[in-house]
């Protein structure tokens, strides 16, 4: 099974600050990675997939790249709705997996 | 504008069964894959089943083989996840998830979720 592990666990930033979240699998999985946000109380929202590309809707300040094993998601500047709990996914190999999450909490 | 809807939420002993539905609309349910994933506050996301489109081809966890059955009925835009012996690590809240086209993409709508509580 692909695990995906993400770093940090918890991410302390100031509105308006970059957040740079990482994810790195343990085998390839190309450009075949998603990116999801989730608030408490609600579901995950689809923010990035392919590795690079925002879903419908998403603002521009979030962007995402790498391949292979390493990926980040990066929050150019964050906004009072940006602090919530991020996941990265894989889609290259059966059974689909998740990281573990990052957390950005507001410093 | 693409909406899914899970039920079945429910209280169930070890080794019972539970059917979850979700009822998709808004977009052309035949089309998409659609996918299970559950979440509990220890193990974060697990994703649990998938089913083509057409319904012809599906995927499951290890966890969950030879115990749930994911289906769809795509006259009803309905998807199903039919849950047998049922043990206390599959408590969870569990999402209908729409793949972007095939099997092969990521989730781009979630349904709102429904908690299954698997306890004597």
């Amino acid at each position: 099974e692909m695990v995906m592990t993400q770093s940090p666990a918890t991410l302390s930033v100031s509105p308006g600050e970059r957040a740079t979240l990482s994810c790195r699998a343990s085998q390839t999985v190309s450009s075949n990675l998603a990116w999801y946000q989730q608030k408490p109380g609600q579901a995950p929202r689809l923010l990035i997939y392919g590795a690079s590309t925002r879903a419908t809707g998403i603002p521009a300040r979030f962007s995402g790249s790498g391949s292979g094993t390493e990926f980040t998601l990066t929050i150019s500047s964050l906004q009072s709705e940006d602090f919530a709990v991020y996941y990265c996914q894989q889609y290259n190999n059966w059974p689909r997996t998740f990281g573990q999450g990052t957390k950005v909490e507001i410093k | 504008e693409v909406q899914l809807l899970e039920s079945g939420e429910g209280l169930v002993p070890p080794g019972g069964s539970l059917r979850l539905p979700c009822a998709a609309s808004g977009y052309t349910f035949s089309t998409h894959a659609m996918s299970w994933v559950r979440q509990t506050p220890g193990k974060g996301l697990e994703w649990v089943s998938c089913i083509s489109g057409s319904g012809g081809s599906t995927y499951y966890a290890d966890s969950v083989k030879g115990r749930f059955t994911i289906s769809r009925d795509n006259s009803k835009n309905t998807l199903y996840l039919q849950m047998n012996s049922l043990r206390a690590e599959d408590t969870a809240v569990y999402y209908c998830a729409k793949h972007v086209g095939n099997p092969s993409g990521p989730f781009d709508y979630w349904g709102q979720g429904t908690l299954v509580t698997v306890s004597s």
